[in-house]
């Protein structure tokens, strides 16, 4: 079964400061993509960057980048510059379900301080 | 365009009413759709996939049945909600190891 494991239920950083979310995950596949979401208090799904395996140079999109270790099976997102709209759950997830289903980790709920 | 659209947004329904939730998406043709369900402080459950018209897989026995009528279109039902039923569900398009899945805004069902 895919598995995709998020350690920290909770994070909490300093508006302007940085903070790193953890995820890891398990699969035999070796071309793929990989995905953050953000879900704000609206509960919409929002896809926040992706990441595909094949490639060695980690994504990036804007504020929000990705440290991609392929051979530890490890994805973490960083949000440099945080900012109060960044509060919401953040999920990492792997498309490698049955039906090609998005796996995801339980989130990890990020508080910005002002 | 990514556009998909779901409604209603929110519903409050009483228990063993039927129901009755609708998607659709601009933009491609023939997509992967996806019914997701969120219960409060979880995380997301595979409810169906469909591959195109008629064609739908269920990931897990219920009460809820889904449709899809047309290309771009994807229905929810029920014939008679349990309170379990309560929850936030997502509608979503695109599903394999290269592609990407968008999710529409959601609906949120309460049966009481």
């Amino acid at each position: 079964a895919q598995t995709v494991t998020q350690s920290q239920p909770e994070m909490s950083v300093q508006e302007a400061e940085t903070v790193t979310l953890s995820c890891t995950y398990d699969t035999s596949e070796s071309d793929y993509y990989l995905f953050w979401y953000k879900q704000p208090p609206s509960r919409q799904m929002i896809l926040v960057i992706r990441q595909e395996a094949y490639k060695q140079q980690n994504a990036t999109e804007n504020r929000f980048s990705v440290n991609f270790q392929k051979a530890a099976k490890s994805f973490s997102l960083k949000i440099s510059d945080s900012q109060l709209g960044d509060a919401a759950m953040y999920f990492c997830a792997y498309p490698g379900g049955s039906n090609y289903k998005l796996t995801f980790g339980k989130g990890t709920l990020l508080t910005v301080n002002p | 365009s990514q556009t998909i659209h779901q409604w209603p947004a929110t519903l409050v329904q009483p228990v063993g009413s039927p129901l009755s939730l609708e998607c659709t998406v601009e933009g491609t043709s023939n997509p992967n759709l996806y019914w997701y369900r969120q219960a409060a402080g979880r995380g997301l459950q595979l409810l169906f996939y469909s591959v195109g018209i008629g064609q739908i897989s269920s990931e897990v026995p219920q009460n809820l049945s889904a449709s899809r009528p047309q290309d771009r279109q994807f229905i929810l039902s029920s014939k008679k909600l349990l309170l379990s039923d309560s929850g936030f569900y997502l509608c979503a398009r695109g599903g394999g190891l290269r592609d990407t899945q968008y999710f529409g805004p959601g609906t949120r069902l309460t049966v009481l």
